[in-house]
């Protein structure tokens, strides 16, 4: 059965670092989701991607992050200078084409910012 | 602003016990609200999609139901693999990409 995956498991990086956390989405999906989880918070959307652009975007995703799909197959998420406040879970999440549908998740990726 | 709200926070069952979990939301206009399991550490895995309003749908020992103002998510007899959280989550109308909005979850435990 088709996965979205998730590189790397776990990042650790130092204040006013960049950081890149990086998603395959499941092959014939084309819409492409990144989803934070604050410990004991609930899961909270930052943004969504389709024909290579971003359609819909939250507060949180202001102009310290950015997203790209870099070739056929990946899905990133850039934090150009990380605070401690952007230490969560990061989850990538794709679904397939047409109005509505499940999103599948990702495993996530737990960011941590020392 | 869409909102869902999940209730109990936590749920301790005895293997065997049946129980519902809840989940209320606002939303202009629902276009799906879908039931999501997550364990410790790991991504939210897909359970259902709900459309409208009584519409049900079943997988083993959990069915899942939709009323206008809320979901139930029922446990027949759960197992202590059934141990998880859940999370609920609604996708409103407008544009073809809604984001989904989640519930904090329900955190059941289920004992042997």
């Amino acid at each position: 059965e088709p996965e979205v995956t998730q590189t790397p498991s776990h990042q650790v990086t130092q204040m006013g670092q960049e950081v890149i956390l990086r998603c395959v989405p499941i092959s014939n999906h084309l819409y492409f989701y990144w989803y934070r989880q604050i410990l004991g918070q609930k899961v909270e959307f930052l943004v969504s991607f389709y024909n290579n652009e971003i359609s819909e975007k939250s507060e949180i995703f202001d102009d310290q992050f950015s997203v790209e799909r870099p070739d056929g197959s990946n899905f990133t998420l850039k934090i150009r200078s990380t605070k401690l406040e952007d230490s969560a879970m990061y989850f990538c999440a794709s679904r397939r084409i047409g109005q509505g549908g499940e999103q599948y998740f990702g495993p996530g990726t737990r960011l941590t910012v020392t | 602003e869409d909102q869902v709200t999940q209730s109990p926070e936590a749920l301790r069952l005895q293997e065997g016990e049946s129980s519902s979990l809840n989940c209320s939301y606002t939303v202009s206009g629902l276009r799906g609200l879908f039931w999501y399991r997550q364990d410790p550490g790991k991504g939210p895995e897909f359970l259902f999609t709900l459309y409208s309003a009584g519409e049900e749908k079943e997988k083993e020992r959990l069915k899942a139901t939709l009323t206008k103002k809320e979901s139930f998510l029922h446990i027949t007899a759960p197992k202590p693999e059934d141990s998880a959280t859940y999370l609920c989550a609604v996708q409103a109308t407008g544009g073809a990409n809604s984001k989904l909005t989640f519930g904090k979850g329900i955190t059941l435990s289920v004992r042997p």
